[in-house]
């Protein structure tokens, strides 16, 4: 099955720096991760997806960007703010299939005041 | 739109006992649910995919006879933890596949079981 590695496992910058996390999966038919903000005791909120037919996407300050040949696909964050603060979970996904999310291990950003 | 609900939010009970937890789409049909389970400070971990109409697909490691999934109806889908053990005290989340089908998943409130 699918196999996702993350990176960092937690990750504090100063406020309005970037913050940028990484992750690599191992079955090349995945084709679509998406990333989730998760705060504690509370459900995963969907921040930004990406398919595998797309290299980048944007929204705001927040980014994807897909490499398929190596696998691997990272998020960043512009400008953060304390309210990121949260664990963040890269995951993958075969469209067509069950359409399983296979997520990553999360990583922890606190951004400091 | 396309929102998840579970319940309860929170539940304790004795080793021993069965705990039953239910995730609705309460504005779309969802013909496939999923369920995860988060312990503290860790990744969410697939235990099964509910399908409505017929029989859960659950994850290599995951006992089929401890956590009862049943899908029947397009919005509602239950899972019932048997025989509590101490062990099993997790974060429990559902998610539904949006509406029509699409790549996204949207993920119930979770539900936090605490076996005593």
């Amino acid at each position: 099955g699918e196999n996702v590695e993350q990176h960092p496992s937690t990750l504090s910058v100063q406020e309005g720096d970037s913050a940028v996390i990484k992750c690599t999966y191992s079955d090349s038919a995945s084709n679509y991760f998406p990333w989730y903000k998760q705060e504690l005791g509370k459900r995963p909120q969907l921040i930004i997806d990406i398919r595998s037919n797309v290299g980048e996407k944007k929204d705001q300050r927040i980014a994807v960007t897909l490499n398929k040949t190596a696998k691997h696909f990272s998020l960043h964050i512009t400008e953060t703010q304390p309210e990121d603060s949260a664990v963040y979970f890269c995951a993958a996904s075969i469209r067509g299939g069950a359409n399983n999310l296979f997520f990553g291990t999360g990583t922890r950003l606190t951004v400091i005041p | 739109g396309a929102v998840v609900s579970q319940h309860p939010s929170r539940v304790i009970c004795k080793s021993g006992t069965s705990v039953k937890i239910e995730c609705r789409s309460l504005d779309f049909q969802a013909t496939t649910m999923f369920w995860y389970r988060q312990f503290p400070k860790q990744s969410l971990m697939l235990m099964a995919t509910s399908n409505e109409g017929s029989k859960a697909t659950y994850e290599q490691g995951v006992e089929k006879d401890k956590f009862l999934i049943n899908h029947a109806s397009l919005t509602l889908s239950t899972l019932t933890v048997t025989s509590a053990h101490p062990e099993d005290s997790s974060f429990y989340i559902c998610s539904a596949r949006g509406p029509g089908g699409g790549y996204e998943q949207y993920f119930g409130p979770g539900t936090r079981l605490t076996v005593t």
